[in-house]
């Protein structure tokens, strides 16, 4: 089993959409939580951290549920421009990635 | 101005033929980090450098090497490249404190290598 889990997609959805990505880990010890957008052939680049109390960037929303040990990225009023690859990552004495998940939007 | 600089941004090499991959950093972070990553896959830390201390992952095969010359520039050296190490390779640096945190790491552009 992977340490870190996400549906690989894709997310086919129309500009204005609301989409959410749920991450699963399964080290409980894992100390720090993010997602990651990279773009078809490109480096992951950080897209926000995440906090148990839940946190906020514009149109994104990253939430962390530790009993459960998933978190969750909420992206509202998609753009196009929001076509990408989500990552989420924790940290456990090293940064430790998921697959991905595939987002397309669509005009 | 580019803080993470990976050269080449493409290299084709053949099979068995050592290839070198480089990364500079003008961040002037202590932590400097080799990931591969394969198509859909996760990247996959392959080792990292704390200041000089270099720290292996357990399953990195040993045809992976690594080198730090200074806080700057850190290289990889695939000895001898066989088909399944055709995938993105991509370099990371971080500021850390400890041994222990762990901070944001900024990555560059990648080397994407072909094995012929």
């Amino acid at each position: 089993r992977k340490e870190v889990e996400q549906d690989p997609g894709p997310f086919n959805v129309p500009e204005g959409a609301t989409v959410a990505f749920n991450c699963t880990y399964s080290n409980s010890a894992s100390q720090s939580f993010f997602w990651y957008r990279q773009d078809c052939r490109k480096e992951p680049k950080l897209l926000m951290s995440v906090y148990s109390s839940g946190n906020e960037d514009g149109r994104f929303t990253a939430q962390l549920n530790r009993a459960s040990q998933y978190i969750s990225l909420l992206i509202r009023d998609s753009k196009l421009s929001d076509s990408a690859t989500y990552l989420c990552a924790v940290t456990r004495n090293k940064l430790i990635f998921g697959a991905g998940t595939r987002l397309a939007v669509h005009p | 101005d580019a803080m993470v600089i990976q050269n080449p941004r493409y290299q084709v090499t053949q099979f068995g033929k050592p290839v070198t991959l480089s990364c500079s950093q003008t961040l002037n972070h202590n932590v400097m980090y080799w990931y591969q990553q394969k198509s859909s896959q996760a990247p996959k830390l392959l080792f990292h450098y704390y200041d000089k201390d270099f720290n292996n992952e357990a399953d990195t095969p040993d045809n992976f090497q690594s080198r730090r010359p200074n806080t700057s520039f850190c290289f990889l050296d695939i000895r001898s490249p066989g088909l399944g190490d055709a995938a993105m390779y991509l370099c990371a640096t971080s500021r850390r404190r400890t041994a222990t945190t762990q901070e944001t790491q900024y990555f560059g552009p990648g080397t994407r290598l072909l094995v012929l």
